[in-house]
């Protein structure tokens, strides 16, 4: 399957700041998604990153707070804005390939001071 | 695919034996079903899957059974090995529903020598 590459890995960052996380698939890919892993819990899936259109949001979730791109096949980028504490997480992007297999990066490991 | 704590379910085998690791899912039209593998630090990564109209599936040594019933999934892995220390997600989703994961809680699987 293809494979997925997200920058940066991690980042310590201050309340109130924003930080822009990038995905990047070595193939071209039907879907992307990002999700929401909280230190110790399960998956949350955030939106689905839909190209060259605005992405589709899951409940509790909004385009203000985590704007999405996507202008092409291969890559995707999900901002956390005006950051809290509470958005301290791990944030994983996600591809669903030809082979219909959903596969994962390794993730962006954020902490707001 | 909703948190339930900050502690998973852990389950410990001695290397050598078998493991079942289980997972209720939630809705009982989905009719796709994953198991990922999460090691520390890393992505999710797909280990089998199976489709509704199946009740078994066999990968290298590891077996998922569905039990639609019940709405019931389990993974068994024959032989563990210190390397399949990990923590267990099985996900579900609905054909043709946009692809969206939900996953289950998860289960920590610890390999004792």
């Amino acid at each position: 399957s293809a494979v997925i590459s997200q920058k940066p890995s991690r980042d310590i960052c201050q309340r109130g700041t924003s930080l822009t996380i990038q995905c990047q698939v070595d193939s071209q890919v039907t879907m992307m998604f990002w999700y929401r892993q909280q230190p110790g819990q399960s998956l949350t899936l955030i939106a689905t990153a839909n190209q060259g259109s605005e992405a589709t949001y899951e409940s509790g979730f909004v385009i203000d707070k985590f704007p999405i791109s996507r202008p092409n096949l291969t890559f995707s980028t999900l901002t956390v804005s005006n950051m809290s504490p509470e958005d301290s997480s791990i944030y994983l992007c996600s591809g669903w390939d030809r082979y219909n297999e959903q596969f994962f990066g390794p993730g962006t490991r954020l902490t707001v001071l | 695919g909703e948190s339930v704590g900050l502690h998973l379910p852990t389950l410990s085998v001695q290397e050598g034996d078998n493991s079942i690791i289980n997972c209720a899912y939630s809705n009982s039209a989905s009719d796709y079903f994953i198991w990922y593998k999460q090691e520390s630090g890393k992505g999710p990564q797909f280990i089998i899957d199976i489709r509704s109209n199946m009740d078994k599936r066999q990968g290298q040594r590891v077996t998922v059974l569905l039990n639609k019933t019940v709405k019931h999934l389990s993974l068994q892995i024959a032989a563990t090995q210190p390397g399949d220390s990990a923590v267990y997600f099985c996900a579900e989703t609905l054909t043709g529903g946009g692809n969206k994961l939900t996953f289950g809680t998860g289960t920590q699987l610890k390999v004792e020598l």
